[in-house]
């Protein structure tokens, strides 16, 4: 059974401060996403990680995928209050090459304060 | 600029009804999908289509079932709703192909059953 791990669940951080999301999976995927989830809110698609050793950057988060590990970290560099959201992996299971079934992460409620 | 709708943000219904909730997207996409989410659990996936009259069981299938008639409304359906079916159901739709796209995710439903 394919398990996506992220840790923390929960991550109270100061304004300024660098911090790194982790998620593990147990399973050979090499395609996984990150997504934004504001309170009350659906999710928004953050980055979408397609080969060993991909990056990618969007202003203060920065993604990366190393398969091999099967490990994917969500970094955030100099925090501000407008991050605060819980954020999800996700791998995908790639059924017959098309982008199906998606395993999501419990999630990371991440809380910037001043 | 990609739309998923749901047809309803809030609803609250009784034990033993059926409950429809439906799901648009005007992307032309193959893919839809139905979730739902709780606090702690993440995102389950409850159905999935790759194409009309098509339809895959996800993680979570027990209680409910699902339709898609036309490619662009993906219905999920509550035979019989119970109290343990309340929670945010969200609906998302991706592209089918070996170029990988992320999957585009609706409002939600927040489905309250007395």
């Amino acid at each position: 059974e394919l398990k996506v791990e992220q840790n923390p669940l929960f991550l109270s951080m100061q304004e300024g401060k660098n911090y790194t999301i982790y998620c593990n999976y147990s399973t050979t995927s090499d395609r996984l996403y990150w997504y934004r989830q504001d309170p009350g809110k659906s999710l928004e698609s953050l980055f979408v990680l397609l080969s060993n050793g991909a990056v990618k950057q969007e202003g203060r988060l920065m993604a990366s995928l190393d398969t091999k590990a099967r490990l994917s970290t969500l970094h955030i560099t100099a925090a501000v209050h407008d991050l605060s959201a819980t954020y999800f992996c996700a791998v995908d299971l790639n059924y017959g090459g098309s982008q199906g079934n998606l395993i999501f992460g419990k999630g990371t409620k991440l809380s910037v304060k001043p | 600029d990609v739309k998923v709708t749901q047809s309803s943000r809030y609803l609250v219904k009784r034990t033993g009804e059926k409950v429809f909730l439906e799901c648009v997207q005007d992307m032309d996409h193959e893919n839809m999908f139905w979730y739902r989410q709780d606090p702690g659990l993440g995102l389950r996936l409850i159905y999935f289509s790759y194409d009309v009259k098509m339809k895959e069981k996800g993680d979570i299938p027990e209680g409910y079932s699902v339709s898609r008639e036309k490619k662009e409304r993906f219905s999920l359906i509550l035979e019989s709703a119970s109290t343990n079916q309340t929670s945010m159901y969200l609906c998302a739709s991706s592209a089918f192909g070996f170029v990988t796209d992320t999957q585009y995710f609706g409002p939600g439903t927040r489905l309250t059953v007395l």
